[in-house]
């Protein structure tokens, strides 16, 4: 089945920089790429998302690249806010053929330091 | 518009007894799942429907059991507790159809403690 990896585990930044966390994949018939970000004691939050038919996609502050050949993606947030500090959760599925079934990433602790 | 309904919010089960998680949508979405998050972990898949009258195995379904009579219910039974599945739960859902939107909409979950 599939396997997500994750990095990193934790990330601390300074409010104003970027954060950056990167996932890979091992299914190549995934397609299907969101990122979640959950808070302390909290259901998980669709933030983004990306279909394997692009390469990048921008919400203000935050972004996401998808290289399906090398089977890696990657969450960018810019201008970080102190509101930002949550775990965040990247995930892959093959789409609704497959059940739309998630397969999740262990989660990134980002900490955003004033 | 509710969303995704879950109860109960924290449930604490002696080791043997069983209980029945409950889960209800309201966005007519055919695809439901049920996911496990261990302290520091990912979520894992219990078990997923993608309609009424089917349901599948995920990754992690020993000591469960779900069924799916309608589209807006999917409930998650635990037969014969065991400090194993202590965890929080959640139910999710999704549209399901080509081209829609694929994101979860996840209920706010289920704290289980099993003593």
């Amino acid at each position: 089945g599939e396997n997500v990896e994750q990095h990193p585990s934790t990330l601390s930044v300074q409010e104003g920089d970027s954060a950056v966390i990167k996932c890979t994949y091992s299914d190549s018939a995934s397609n299907y790429f969101p990122w979640y970000k959950q808070e302390l004691g909290k259901r998980p939050q669709l933030i983004i998302d990306i279909r394997s038919n692009v390469g990048e996609k921008k919400d203000q502050r935050i972004a996401v690249t998808l290289n399906k050949t090398a089977k890696h993606f990657s969450l960018h947030i810019t201008e970080t806010q102190p509101e930002d500090s949550a775990v965040y959760f990247c995930a892959a599925s093959k789409g609704p053929g497959g059940g739309n079934k998630l397969t999740f990433g262990t989660g990134t602790q980002l900490k955003v330091e004033l | 518009n509710a969303g995704v309904t879950q109860t109960p919010k924290f449930r604490i089960l002696k080791i043997g007894q069983s209980m029945t998680l409950q889960c209800t949508q309201d966005m007519n979405h055919n695809y439901m799942y049920w996911y496990r998050q261990d302290p520091g972990m990912g979520l894992k898949l219990i078990y997923y429907s993608v309609g009424a009258g089917i349901t599948d195995k995920g990754e992690v379904p020993n000591g469960y059991n779900v069924s799916r009579s309608t589209t807006e219910d999917f409930p998650l039974r635990l037969e014969l507790a065991a400090p194993s599945q202590t965890s929080v739960y959640f139910c999710a859902s999704s549209e399901g159809s080509f081209g829609a939107n694929y994101g979860y909409t996840f209920g706010s979950g289920t704290r289980l403690t099993v003593v």
